[in-house]
């Protein structure tokens, strides 16, 4: 079985300029998350989905930062513009629902220059 | 707010021994704690998870115990090698179904 898909794995930008990540979870997996892991730190999270549904977007940035899931299946999280301190891993995560064991991609390495 | 601490943030045990990681965590109302492992440029992977009403599970040479009253988890992890090296983050789920994780303890297991 397939686990937790993100694209791109690495990505290097200059500040200011725009940068999406996708993510694709686990077939069957209803619950989705974002979250962002600072060097040395914990993840924390940015985002939850119960299907299509943002039930928790608290902790996002919403001047800079959007996401979506469209279909309830993959999710697009953008930035827009990015600054120099938005570098940090960008985590995505799923699960069958909102308590269960939660599954999480490889990431993606956000350098902003 | 939820606060998840793991002491010692860093760790270097020789090959073959026992050895205990811990995690707290302020709110005792949680639905479970999971631990996870993390290898350098990596995601996370899903090691152990416990339910709010178990004390302990086990996986392999693995074991974690959770006391809710006390706001505190242990994971074992026994004879280790030095593949076992990574950082280990525990994380609890709260009412609001938020994961909350530990900033974790680094381990190095010495050939």
């Amino acid at each position: 079985e397939a686990g937790v898909v993100q694209s791109p794995r690495y990505k290097i930008i200059e500040k200011k300029q725009p940068v999406a990540f996708w993510c694709n979870p686990i077939s069957g997996h209803n619950t989705l998350y974002w979250y962002l892991q600072n060097l040395g730190q914990g993840p924390e999270l940015l985002i939850r989905y119960e299907n299509e549904e943002a039930v928790d977007d608290s902790q996002l940035p919403k001047d800079r930062f959007s996401a979506e899931r469209l279909k309830g299946v993959d999710s697009t999280l953008k930035i827009q513009p990015a600054e120099l301190g938005d570098s940090a891993v960008y985590l995505c995560a799923s699960s069958l629902g909102g308590r269960d064991e939660q599954y999480f991609g490889p990431g993606t390495r956000l350098t902003v220059t | 707010k939820q606060e998840v601490t793991q002491i010692p943030a860093a760790l270097s045990v020789p090959e073959g021994e026992n050895l205990v990681l811990n995690c707290s965590f302020t709110d005792s109302a949680i639905y479970n704690l999971q631990w996870f492992r993390q290898d350098p440029g990596k995601g996370l992977t899903s090691l152990l998870l416990i339910q709010s009403s178990q004390r302990e599970q086990t996986s392999g040479r693995l074991n974690a115990s959770l006391d809710k009253s006390s706001g505190r988890s242990t994971l074992y992890i026994a004879a280790s090698q030095p593949g076992d090296s990574a950082t280990y983050l525990c994380a609890v789920i709260d009412g609001n179904e938020k994961l909350t994780f530990g900033t974790g303890t680094r381990l190095t297991i010495i050939p």
